[in-house]
């Protein structure tokens, strides 16, 4: 199976900050990484596909980058609503396994 | 508008079996892939397999083999996943969600809300 690792697993950051939560696969995915944003008690939502398609009505501070191992996901300048927790997860080859996730907490 | 309805919350006994079933509405059901995903609590999302209604296959997570089993009824667009023999670290939040695209390459576009399964004696 294909490996995960995200990095930071938690992060907390200022209204305006630009933040970055990155995925390494452990072995290559080509384009086939995905990224989503889960709120407390609620199903994850899809955010980026393919590594950098930003998902229709996904604001466009979300963005995405990466092919083969190393992937990113930025947030250009943080919001309010931003909390929750982001998971890149793997469309490469079945299992499509999520990584452990980051937790993302506004100051 | 695509929905994926998920039936209520279910408390079990370690050794029971527990049913999810997963409705669906706003899409033609025999023309996706939809999985299953677990999430113990605090913790990450875990795929415990799909099912594809059109051409009645389905596949399990290794993890999950023979425990587990998804159906389907087209005449009401409803998938069902069944685990069996369960244990208590079987309670998480159970999701399904639709892939849509058929390129072996899923897309997960739309989610349940999640079915909460407990596990206590």
């Amino acid at each position: 199976d294909i490996q995960m690792t995200q990095s930071p697993s938690s992060l907390s950051a200022s209204v305006g900050d630009r933040v970055t939560i990155t995925c390494r696969a452990s072995q290559t995915l080509t384009k086939y990484l995905f990224w989503y944003q889960q709120k407390p008690g609620k199903a994850p939502r899809l955010l980026i596909c393919n590594a950098s398609t930003l998902e229709s009505g996904v604001p466009s501070r979300f963005s995405g980058s990466g092919f083969g191992t190393d992937f990113t996901l930025t947030i250009s300048s943080l919001q309010p609503e931003d909390f929750g927790t982001y998971y890149c997860q793997q469309s490469h080859s079945s299992p499509y396994i999520f990584g452990q996730g980051t937790k993302l907490e506004i100051k | 508008q695509v929905q994926l309805v998920q039936s209520g919350a279910e408390v079990k006994r370690p050794g029971a079996s527990v049913r999810v079933s997963c409705k669906t509405s706003g899409y033609t059901f025999t023309d996706y892939y939809l999985h299953w995903f677990r999430q113990a609590p605090g913790q990450g999302l875990q795929c415990m397999g799909w099912m594809n209604p059109g051409i009645a296959d389905t596949n399990y997570a290794q993890k999950f083999q023979g425990r587990i089993t998804m159906t389907w009824d087209t005449s009401i667009s409803t998938a069902y996943m069944e685990l069996t023999r369960l244990r208590s670290d079987d309670t998480a939040m159970y999701y399904c969600a639709r892939d849509r695209v058929l390129t072996g390459h899923p897309e997960f576009d739309y989610w349940g809300q999640g079915t909460l399964v407990t596990v206590s004696s």
